[in-house]
């Protein structure tokens, strides 16, 4: 059990770029989540996959974010047209059906120039 | 009102002191309850869980739940300097998708020399 993994850990972009962001969850769980954290806020709530289905999206994804979950393992989340708005800590999240408990991967941190 | 409130601190303990962290929670239909702990620039670790009320204890940490009150808390007894973090609730209530967390602002805790 390594634990959920992100990548990049860090990246800097300048506004209206497209980045991607990847997680991989803990490999025998099969729920995921997407959070954002923000400087003295806790995580928000993104969006979540069971599976490969994405079965719940939170209003705070804009059309400009998309995530996949293509074969119900890795995850990714892109962001288009990128805003300074959207600097903050990209947390993902895994659990196992049955079990409630998320664990948390190390984030992203994104930084709009 | 705010889904989960928790007090912003910093809540200031001397070494070897317990500390005392509470949340409140307004969705009388949540159903299980976290806390994170938080170090500057990382990402959730896990603590605690509680999804009954009474008292859950765990080594130096002990959980607290009053659903009829709708309120959460954490003890941390013989704090240790390592123990300085911010300490995230988080509530859950199943969606019918999944088990999104709600989380509060959290609590800075300093311990001190």
């Amino acid at each position: 059990d390594t634990g959920v993994s992100q990548n990049p850990r860090h990246k800097i972009t300048k506004r209206g770029q497209n980045v991607t962001f990847r997680c991989d969850p803990i490999s025998e769980h099969n729920r995921l989540y997407w959070y954002r954290q923000t400087l003295g806020q806790g995580p928000e709530f993104l969006t979540y996959f069971q599976n490969e289905a994405q079965l719940e999206k939170s209003r705070l994804l804009s059309d400009r974010f998309s995530a996949e979950r293509p074969k119900g393992s890795f995850s990714t989340l892109e962001i288009q047209r990128t805003e300074q708005g959207d600097s903050a800590m990209y947390l993902c999240a895994s659990s196992w059906g049955g079990q409630e408990t998320q664990y948390f991967g190390p984030g992203t941190r994104l930084l709009v120039l | 009102q705010k889904e989960v409130e928790q007090n912003s601190g910093p809540l200031s303990v001397p070494e070897g002191a317990i500390a005392s962290l509470n949340c409140t929670y307004s969705d009388r239909g949540s159903q299980s309850f976290f806390w994170y702990r938080q170090y500057s620039g990382k990402s959730p670790e896990l603590i605690m869980s509680i999804y009954s009320n009474g008292d859950k204890e765990d080594g130096r940490f002990t959980a607290q739940l009053n659903k009829a009150s709708q309120y959460v808390s954490l003890l941390i007894r013989d704090s240790q300097p390592s123990d300085s973090a911010t300490y995230l609730c988080a509530v859950n209530k199943f969606t019918g998708g999944g088990n999104k967390l709600t989380f509060g602002t959290g609590t800075q805790l300093k311990v001190e020399l």
